[in-house]
């Protein structure tokens, strides 16, 4: 049973460019959380997604991300227009559960460089 | 508020030490408290978690001490090897809401 998949595992980017992190969630998971990791820092919350629908998009930037988790494929955390201050690393989580109470299983993140 | 604080932000034990790492929360309807371990260049992973109905949990070396009244909680790791060597994030999960809300992360380093 294959964990919580992300890739790419590194992503270097131009300023301008577009950058697309895929997650495919545990099997069986159905819910799943982005959060964005700045160096040093703790997890900051994105967004959360089930199959085809955004439940809570409250930690996403209001311009240039979007978050889509689509009824056949990974789940897609879009960055349009990169700048220096994207980079960082990107983490998704699955749950099997609306709720936290099984706690969340992570990836390994997408460390997304923008030059 | 939906902010977990997190202390310290480093720590050195040396071998067979107790590590302790400390959060504290404002909104009480916080219900649900796990702690994460990351090793660098990965994910954070499932460690240990807490409900607030109970005082403490132990799963082998590693502790939560929980005080519902002051409204924190804590992790201890007995018997502190190299391998623990990694950043440590408490979290919490309000009921009503979608999200985990992490603590910033201790980076805990234990010597030989």
């Amino acid at each position: 049973n294959a964990g919580v998949m992300q890739n790419p595992r590194h992503l270097v980017r131009r300023r301008g460019q577009e950058a697309r992190l895929r997650c495919s969630p545990m099997k069986g998971h159905s819910h799943v959380y982005w959060y964005r990791q700045l160096p040093e820092e703790g997890l900051k919350f994105m967004v959360y997604l089930q199959k085809e629908n955004i439940i809570d998009e409250s930690g996403m930037p209001k311009e240039r991300f979007s978050a889509e988790f689509p009824k056949e494929g990974p789940s897609i955390l879009r960055i349009q227009q990169v700048v220096r201050g994207d980079s960082a690393a990107y983490f998704c989580a699955s749950s099997p559960q609306a709720t936290g109470n099984y706690g969340y299983t992570f990836g390994s993140g997408t460390r997304l460089t923008v030059v | 508020q939906q902010q977990v604080k997190q202390s310290p932000q480093s720590l050195i034990v040396q071998k067979g030490g107790i590590s302790i790492i400390n959060c504290a929360y404002e909104n009480t309807a916080f219900d649900y408290f796990p702690w994460y371990q990351q090793f660098p260049g990965k994910g954070p992973a499932l460690l240990i978690a807490i409900r607030p109905d109970v005082s403490e949990k132990k799963e082998g070396r590693f502790t939560i001490s929980f005080n519902k009244s002051a409204k924190q909680f804590s992790l201890h790791i007995m018997d502190s090897q190299p391998g623990d060597s990694a950043t440590y994030f408490c979290a919490a999960w309000h009921n009503a809401g979608n999200m985990l809300t992490f603590g910033g992360g201790t980076r805990l380093m234990v010597k030989p």
